[in-house]
């Protein structure tokens, strides 16, 4: 059965400090994705790694994909309050998408 | 503006109802999907469509149909069979395949009388 599993779960980190989320997943796939969930909201696409080794980067984040050990990490430097949401990853097994649970991440003062 | 549209935003389903729930995209994508949210979960996949007038059971189908007539429009009916409907679904697409970025809509918020 594949897991995709991130963490932590929940997150709660103050303003101007740096952290990372841990995505794990469990079989092979040819990409991964990050999203971004505001409360209530649809999901927003944030990065797509395509191969061993990718990093992008859009202003305060950061993502890299280790295919090899099936790891993926998304790197959050600076923290602001407007980045406070629910971040997801997924992996393409097949046909469709297979999501993480989700880490909720909340930015304090 | 190109893209995804869900109807209604809030629904609510009576004992032994069915309900439909809309997606239309004008994003001109042949795959079109499903997926259910519960509170504190990741998405998991209903139904998908890959071209008109074919789809394929996700992870969850059970008590759920789908129909794929135009290739702009992607209908999710709730049957009376789905016992515990309560959730947010949400419809994605994605220009051809799994392994094309998926966009989603706003979602639809399943609510039980």
């Amino acid at each position: 059965e594949l897991k995709v599993e991130q963490n932590p779960l929940f997150l709660s980190m103050q303003e101007g400090k740096n952290y990372t989320i841990y995505c794990n997943y469990s079989t092979t796939s040819d990409r991964l994705y990050w999203y971004r969930q505001d409360p209530g909201k649809s999901l927003e696409s944030l990065f797509v790694l395509l191969s061993n080794g990718a990093v992008k980067q859009e202003g305060r984040l950061m993502a890299s994909l280790d295919t090899k050990a099936r790891l993926s990490t998304l790197h959050i430097t600076a923290a602001v309050h407007d980045l406070s949401a629910t971040y997801f990853c997924a992996v393409v097994p097949g046909y469709a998408l297979n999501f993480g649970k989700g880490t909720s991440l909340l930015v304090t003062p | 503006d190109g893209g995804i549209t869900q109807s209604p935003k809030y629904l609510f389903r009576k004992e032994g109802q069915n309900v439909t729930l809309s997606c239309e995209q004008n994003l001109n994508h042949d795959a079109m999907y499903w997926y259910r949210q519960d509170p504190g979960q990741g998405l998991r996949l209903i139904y998908y469509s890959q071209i008109v007038n074919d789809f394929q059971k996700g992870d969850i189908a059970e008590g759920y149909s789908v129909s794929r007539e135009k290739k702009e429009s992607f209908p999710l009916t709730v049957t009376s069979a789905q016992k515990n409907p309560t959730a947010f679904y949400l419809c994605a697409s994605s220009i051809a395949g799994a392994l094309e970025t998926q966009y989603f809509g706003p979602g639809t918020r399943l609510l039980v009388l």
